[in-house]
């Protein structure tokens, strides 16, 4: 049982629009900044979003990222075939004075 | 760029201690960030398991903290992660990472290490 909470899949077709969501609690998403991260098929993760909504450099601006209270979302637009991935949120929870991760999403383009 | 390489054995047998190691090139570990551990089970999520600040702090997943240590050696820009009394469940893909201070995003991962705990 992950301390984020995100959906186990989303599908959708190519050239759409798709969102994730994650849900935490006051003292990890409430309280501290959400971070996104992509992990390819056999591949190690990589940042894709952080501080909420900052993209790191080389990161298609298709990805956006939000938060508001105790949730946070990643959203893609444009979807391709080359965004199929587990996609992760994660906050620093201030309770378990670690970082904590969502369980993780798989997307599928159709 | 910062480049992690993780290093040690693929198989531990249960009850042991399972040893790792990162080689950090490209930036010095005692300049700044926090240093630190992810594992993957096969087929499921991620787990943060601790990082170490130079000189400063430590943190751990209170989950693992009784059997874990992650330490650092300078001189050779290097840190470590050693799991004791470890058992099937501890098998999993080990990443080290770099992590951002204050907002703990994990900026670079290593590529990753497949430890297998089985007798």
């Amino acid at each position: 049982q992950s301390v984020l909470t995100q959906p186990p899949s989303v599908s959708e077709a190519p050239r759409q629009r798709v969102t994730i969501s994650c849900f935490g609690s006051s003292s990890n998403i409430g309280n501290n900044v959400v971070n996104w991260y992509q992990q390819l098929p056999g591949k190690a993760p990589k940042l894709l979003i952080y501080y909420d909504d900052l993209l790191p450099s080389g990161v298609s601006d298709r990805f956006s990222g939000s938060k508001s209270g105790t949730s946070a979302s990643l959203a893609i637009s444009g979807l391709q075939s080359e965004d199929e991935a587990d996609y992760y949120c994660a906050a620093w929870d201030d309770r378990l004075n670690g970082v904590v991760f969502g369980g993780g999403t798989k997307l599928t383009v159709l | 760029q910062v480049q992690l390489q993780e290093s040690g054995p693929g198989l531990v047998k249960p009850s042991e201690t399972l040893s790792l190691t990162c080689a950090v090139s490209g930036y010095s570990i005692s300049s700044g960030f926090f240093w630190g551990w992810i594992r993957q089970p096969p087929g499921k999520g991620l787990e943060w398991i601790g990082s170490l600040y130079h000189n400063e702090t430590t943190y751990y997943n209170p989950s693992l903290k009784s059997r874990v240590t992650i330490s650092e050696d300078t001189s050779k820009n290097q840190f470590s992660l050693k799991l004791n009394s470890v058992t099937a469940a501890d098998t999993a893909v080990y990443y080290c990472a770099m992590e951002m201070a204050t907002i703990h995003c994990i900026d670079t991962w290593g590529q990753g290490t497949l430890v297998t705990v089985s007798s």
